[in-house]
C-alpha cells in the first residue's frame, strides 16, 4: 500500500541552526511530491513541489527540497532556521492512476525553532 | 469561489447530537478530502472522493461518521451521536488533475467542533 512517512514528530532546533526535515514514500507508480506548513493558529498552505524537471525545488522562503527516486524521499532543508519557520510541516504524495489521482499525507514534523 | 470553503467555522455540541459539516470546493477541483485534526495533532485521513464517488473511506473512524458529495461540488460530513473524542478541527481541502496548480491540495480554515 502506498504510504508517506515522516520520520520525525518533532525536531527542535536553534535559530540560525540547519534543519532537515526527513519524508519517505511508498509506491510503485510515478509520484508529485509536495510540502506544506501550517503556522501557529492557521491553515496549511502550500510551501514547495516537485512536479517534474529539477529534481531540486525551493521555496520563497530559502527552504530546499530534493527528490531522490532511488531512495524514494523527499527530504526538506534550510541552511539557517528562523524563529518564524516554527511551525508543523507535512509531506504529501499525489499518485496518479486510470482512476484519477490521489493525494496521500504524512503524520507532520512540528519544526520548534528556539533563541 | 475562490478558495475552499467550509461552514461553519466553529460548532459546539452537545454530546449525543449530530452534526453536519459543510465544505464548498474549488470551482472544477474533482478530487475532495477530508481530515480531521485534534489538538497538537497532525492530519488524520478520514475519505477521498474523486466526483461525487468514494474510492477511499478507510479513514472514517466508526460508522457513526458518513460523507456524501453531490453534484461534483458541495460535500457534507455527518457525525452521528458525537463524543467527546470527536473534538477536533475537521479540514476540507480540494485539487484538480489539469491546469495552474495541478495536484495541489487546497486547504479550508477548518471547522472546530467541540462537544461538551
Amino acid at each position: 500500500a502506498q504510504s508517506v512517512t515522516q520520520l520525525d514528530s518533532q525536531v527542535p532546533v536553534f535559530e540560525e541552526a540547519p534543519v532537515e526535515l526527513r519524508c519517505n514514500y511508498s509506491s510503485s507508480v510515478s509520484v508529485y511530491l509536495f510540502w506544506y506548513v501550517q503556522y501557529p493558529n492557521q491553515g496549511l498552505q502550500l510551501l514547495l513541489k516537485y512536479l517534474s524537471g529539477s529534481t531540486l525545488v525551493e521555496s520563497i522562503n530559502g527552504f530546499e527540497a530534493e527528490f531522490n527516486k532511488s531512495q524514494t524521499s523527499f527530504h526538506l532543508r534550510k541552511p539557517s532556521v528562523h524563529i518564524s519557520d516554527t511551525a508543523e510541516y507535512f509531506c504529501a504524495v499525489t499518485l496518479t492512476g486510470t482512476g484519477g489521482f490521489k493525494t496521500i499525507f504524512g503524520a507532520g514534523t512540528r519544526l520548534f525553532v528556539k533563541a | 469561489g475562490a478558495g475552499v470553503s467550509q461552514s461553519p467555522s466553529n460548532k459546539v455540541t452537545e454530546k449525543g447530537k449530530d452534526v453536519e459539516l459543510r465544505c464548498d470546493p474549488i470551482s472544477g477541483h474533482t478530487a475532495l478530502y477530508w481530515y480531521r485534526q485534534r489538538l497538537g495533532q497532525g492530519l488524520e485521513f478520514l475519505i477521498y472522493f474523486q466526483g461525487n464517488s468514494a474510492p477511499d473511506k478507510s479513514g472514517l473512524p466508526s460508522d457513526r461518521f458518513s460523507a456524501e458529495r453531490t453534484g461534483e461540488s458541495v460535500s457534507t460530513l455527518t457525525i452521528q451521536r458525537t463524543q467527546q473524542e470527536d473534538s477536533a478541527v475537521y479540514l476540507c481541502a480540494s485539487s484538480s488533475g489539469s491546469g495552474t496548480g495541478v495536484y495541489q491540495a487546497f486547504f479550508g480554515q477548518g471547522t472546530r467542533l467541540t462537544v461538551v
